[in-house]
């Protein structure tokens, strides 16, 4: 099966700097990486996501490249700002149709300091 | 207001007692999944079913059971057999409309002692 490792799993930036999470997965098959945040005692929410035949997608401070050679992708956060904390989650799926499954990193701990 | 709702937020059980979690969605949505959560992990699939009256194993089905009777419901019943079934329990939807996107709901904190 696919294996999802995710990093760091804690991350501290002051206040309008960027913070960058890392995720590596295993299955070549995987096709489709979507980002989720997760705020504290809720469910986590989609943010981004990125199919396999792009390479990057942006969405206002918000950006994820995508590297299918060495199987990685990562999630940039430009201008922090204190709202950004939360837990964020990198998932690989090999999307076929509505049933199949996701794969989920260990999630990031992101903390934006005043 | 559409969306996915599990109830209730928090629920205590004493050991020994199996306990059922419910999950509703007004989505229309056909496939439905249970997630566990536990500190830092990711999340882990417990269930999942793709239509009604069908339903697969994920990877860490031991201990659990699940009924797929209606498109809406999707209850995960969390047996004595579970050896460790403190944890937060996050259900999710996916529809045909744009089946990229899992919609969460707001999870259960289940603890038993």
């Amino acid at each position: 099966g696919e294996n999802v490792e995710q990093h760091p799993s804690t991350l501290s930036v002051q206040e309008g700097d960027s913070a960058v999470i890392k995720c590596t997965y295993s299955d070549s098959a995987s096709n489709y990486f979507p980002w989720y945040k997760q705020e504290l005692g809720k469910g986590p929410q989609l943010i981004i996501d990125i199919r396999s035949n792009v390479g990057e997608k942006k969405d206002q401070r918000i950006a994820v490249t995508l590297n299918k050679t060495a199987k990685h992708f990562s999630l940039h956060i430009t201008e922090t700002q204190p709202e950004d904390s939360a837990v964020y989650f990198c998932a690989a799926s090999r999307f076929v149709n509505t049933g199949n499954q996701f794969y989920f990193g260990t999630g990031t701990s992101l903390t934006v300091i005043p | 207001d559409g969306g996915i709702t599990q109830s209730p937020k928090y629920l205590f059980r004493k050991e020994g007692q199996n306990v059922t979690l419910s999950c509703e969605q007004n989505l229309n949505h056909d496939a439905m999944y249970w997630y566990r959560q536990d500190p830092g992990q990711g999340l882990r699939l417990i269930y999942y079913s793709q239509i009604v009256n069908d339903f697969q194993k994920g990877d860490i089905a031991e201990g659990y059971s699940v009924s797929r009777e209606k498109k809406e419901s999707f209850p995960l019943t969390v047996t004595s057999a579970q050896k460790n079934p403190t944890a937060f329990y996050l259900c999710a939807s996916r529809g045909r409309d744009d089946p990229r996107e899992q919609y969460f709901g707001p999870g259960t904190r289940l603890t038993v002692t």
